[in-house]
């Protein structure tokens, strides 16, 4: 079955200190894929997407997420987190024409 | 509008009642989604509207759910004799053009909590 998985529930980390946040996904053609972070009280905010070409992907807020076909994954990273990127990331898989799937989120806490 | 928006932001209400959740997308947006953020859940799609299409119901988890989007812009989404299960964040998003590279915008979401 078509499903995205986001194994880390929730995830602390220093401020300054580096983040991967994990995504797989199953999907037998090639997906489109997202990441978005809803922070409190906000609506979902797009960071980054890949569709093609170049599998490392640049977003906005300093965020980075590459596509790794053999292990279908798309984990995002960033090299130094700050405490205002304490939220919830989900990532997203598009599957058909218009549907995007979600993963179940991960939740990102920043210790000063 | 500059957002899509969507009302009330909250709404508690008795298990047995009707409800109704609207949704204003972005102006001259085709597209528009509707899903169901559950705690722990990650966000679960309901349903998608795309112009004059027949909606992608495929989403909808019993048929105490419905949905309509009137002269292609606002959408209400209603639920049935609320169940307690059905306590969630529900969000709309809406899109240009309504294909799945197109960036969907989200609203904030309405809280629905059934007591």
């Amino acid at each position: 079955a078509q499903s995205v998985t986001q194994p880390d529930i929730h995830i602390t980390v220093s401020e300054g200190a580096s983040l991967e946040l994990r995504c797989n996904y199953s999907y037998g053609a090639t997906p489109y894929l997202f990441w978005y972070v809803q922070s409190p009280g906000q609506g979902l905010q797009l960071l980054l997407k890949y569709f093609s070409g170049d599998t490392l992907v640049q977003g906005i807020k300093g965020f980075e997420a590459e596509f790794k076909r053999s292990q279908s994954s798309f984990n995002l990273r960033k090299p130094s987190v700050h405490w205002s990127d304490a939220a919830e990331y989900f990532c997203a898989v598009g599957m058909g024409a218009q549907k995007l799937v979600f993963g179940q989120g991960t939740r990102l806490t920043i210790n000063p | 509008g500059a957002g899509v928006s969507q009302s009330p932001s909250n709404k508690v209400t008795e298990k047995g009642k009707d409800v109704e959740l609207r949704c204003d997308p972005i102006s001259g947006h085709t597209a528009l989604y509707w899903y169901r953020q559950s705690l722990g859940q990650g966000l679960e799609f309901l349903i998608y509207f795309q112009g004059n299409s027949a909606p992608d119901k495929s989403g909808l988890p019993s048929d105490r759910f419905s949905a309509e989007r009137t002269g292609g812009s606002v959408s209400t989404l209603t639920i049935q004799r609320t169940q307690q299960e059905d306590s969630a964040v529900y969000l709309c998003a809406s899109s240009y053009a309504g294909t799945v590279n197109t960036e969907a915008f989200f609203g904030q979401g309405t809280r629905l909590t059934v007591v």
